[in-house]
């Protein structure tokens, strides 16, 4: 399995730029979690996502943060429009089961810089 | 407020000596779950201990769970340069849309030392 895939890696944009961030979970996982981190507030989770539906977007810190998973094998994490404070690493994990076994498999993340 | 606190921020060891990280929550879990980033990449799951469970092994790692006191301690014996990481606890408890919801800590940053 080529586990979790985000895309791109790196992304410089400036400030008022739409910023589209994708990722591909690994086939089967029906729980996706978007995670931003950064040095000063440290992993947090944005949203998650169970068979396609968001279950929890208490984390999204603002109107100007969407997400979809328009199916089992995509999803993007959308910031318009996008700000310096944006600037962090933005990991995409998911998870094949509930319940008291959570192993969250992460991607190897897109650092966004927000000029 | 971040549900698991890891003790000490960092640590730096010499190679083939153990480390020892701890980390404190505040509410009850049903287990707990250490991580592993390195640097500029994604965190990988090492090992979970449920709530009933008071120890468990995992190669050179070992992990002890006190829910009395909410704490949990990661060692890794025999350190090697490879081991050279940040370390994150992860706590599953809070039931969110029936599923149990991870909250991570802030971490700890090892260096070992060749």
């Amino acid at each position: 399995d080529a586990g979790v895939i985000q895309s791109p890696r790196h992304e410089v944009t400036e400030m008022g730029q739409e910023v589209t961030l994708r990722c591909k979970p690994i086939s089967g996982h029906d729980y996706l979690f978007w995670y931003r981190q950064t040095m000063m507030r440290g992993l947090e989770l944005l949203i998650y996502f169970n068979n396609n539906v968001p279950i929890d977007d208490s984390g999204m810190p603002e109107d100007r943060f969407s997400a979809k998973m328009p199916n089992a094998s995509f999803s993007t994490l959308k910031i318009q429009p996008s700000e310096p404070r944006d600037s962090a690493v933005y990991f995409c994990a998911s998870s094949r089961d509930r319940g008291l076994y959570n192993e969250q498999f992460f991607g190897p993340g897109t650092r966004l810089t927000v000029l | 407020s971040q549900q698991g606190e890891e003790d000490p921020q960092a640590l730096s060891i010499q190679e083939g000596e153990n480390a020892t990280m701890n980390c404190s929550y505040k509410t009850s879990i049903n287990n707990l779950q250490w991580y592993r980033q390195n640097s500029g990449r994604g965190l990988v799951h090492l090992i979970l201990i449920r709530s009933n469970e008071r120890e468990k092994h995992s190669g050179r790692l070992r992990v002890t769970l006190d829910t009395s006191k909410k704490s949990s301690s990661l060692l890794i014996t025999a350190s090697r340069a490879a081991d050279t990481a940040s370390y994150f606890c992860a706590t599953a408890g809070a039931i969110s849309g029936g599923y149990q919801k991870v909250t991570f800590g802030t971490g700890t940053k090892l260096q070992v030392i060749p």
